[in-house]
C-alpha cells in the first residue's frame, strides 16, 4: 500500500528544476506532500483532492493524476532553502479512517 | 501560537522496560496520529484518535504498543517490554480535518 517514489534521491544546482513522482497501486482520494529537514520534524506542503488538481505554492507546485493514481512535485528555480527530504502521503480511496500512508522519500540537495 | 509538543525528546532505556512518549496536540485539534520514522523511510502510521476513541490502531505493530487520549487532548503512546527493534523516531502530529497534519518535533528512542 506504501506508495513509491521516484527518484530516491536528487542533486540540482541553484536555480535548476527538479520533478519527484508519486505513484500508487490502489486508488487515491488525495495526496499530501511533505518536506522534511534534517533532524526537523515534517512540514505540510499542500494537498491534492481532486483527480487532475494542481495547485502551487511559491515556486512549488503539484499535481495529482487520478486516473493513473499519481501525482507529481515541481520544484522550479530551486533555492538552497528547498534542501530536505520530501514525502508523500496517499489516503486510499475506501479507507475508512483518515490514514496516510507515506513513502519513502526523495532525498533533495541543492549546491550553490 | 504553540504547535505540536512531544516529550521527552530523547530517551533511552533498557531492553525489557516499560516506556511512555507523551505528544501535546495543538489545542483545538480533534485528529491526532502517531507514527514512526526510522532512519531513511517516511513516517509509518501507527495510530489514529479522533477525539478520545481510537479510530484506527491498525498500524500498532503487536500489542506490546498501546496509546491512550483520555481526555482528547494529550496522548501517551506506551510500549511494553522495549526491544531493540523498536528504535526509532516517534512522531506526533494533530489536525482539525483529514487536509494538513501539524507533526512534533519527535521523541527519539533508543532501546539499548
Amino acid at each position: 500500500q506504501q506508495p513509491v517514489q521516484s527518484p530516491q534521491a536528487v542533486i540540482l544546482r541553484e536555480g535548476e528544476d527538479a520533478v519527484i513522482n508519486c505513484s500508487s497501486s490502489k486508488a487515491l482520494y488525495s495526496v499530501h506532500w511533505y518536506r522534511q529537514k534534517h533532524g526537523e520534524a515534517p512540514v505540510f506542503l499542500m494537498i491534492l483532492l481532486k483527480g487532475g488538481e494542481q495547485k502551487g505554492h511559491d515556486k512549488i507546485s503539484a499535481s495529482f493524476n487520478e486516473k493513473k493514481q499519481q501525482s507529481s512535485l515541481y520544484l522550479t528555480a530551486s533555492q538552497l532553502s528547498y534542501s530536505g527530504t520530501y514525502f508523500c502521503g496517499t489516503l486510499l480511496l475506501y479507507s475508512s479512517a483518515s490514514k496516510i500512508i507515506f513513502g519513502s522519500g526523495t532525498r533533495l540537495s541543492i549546491r550553490p | 501560537g504553540a504547535g505540536v509538543s512531544q516529550t521527552p525528546s530523547n530517551k533511552v532505556t533498557e531492553k525489557g522496560k516499560y516506556v511512555e512518549l507523551r505528544c501535546d496536540p495543538i489545542s483545538g485539534h480533534t485528529a491526532l496520529y502517531w507514527y514512526r520514522q526510522s532512519l531513511g523511510q517516511g513516517p509509518e502510521f501507527l495510530i489514529y484518535f479522533q477525539g478520545t476513541g481510537a479510530a484506527d490502531d491498525s498500524g500498532l505493530p503487536n500489542d506490546r504498543f498501546f496509546a491512550v487520549r483520555p481526555e482528547g487532548s494529550v496522548s501517551t503512546l506506551k510500549i511494553q517490554r522495549t526491544e531493540r527493534g523498536d528504535s526509532a523516531v516517534y512522531l506526533c502530529a494533530s489536525s482539525q480535518s483529514n487536509y494538513e497534519q501539524y507533526f512534533g518535533p519527535g521523541t527519539r528512542l533508543t532501546v539499548t
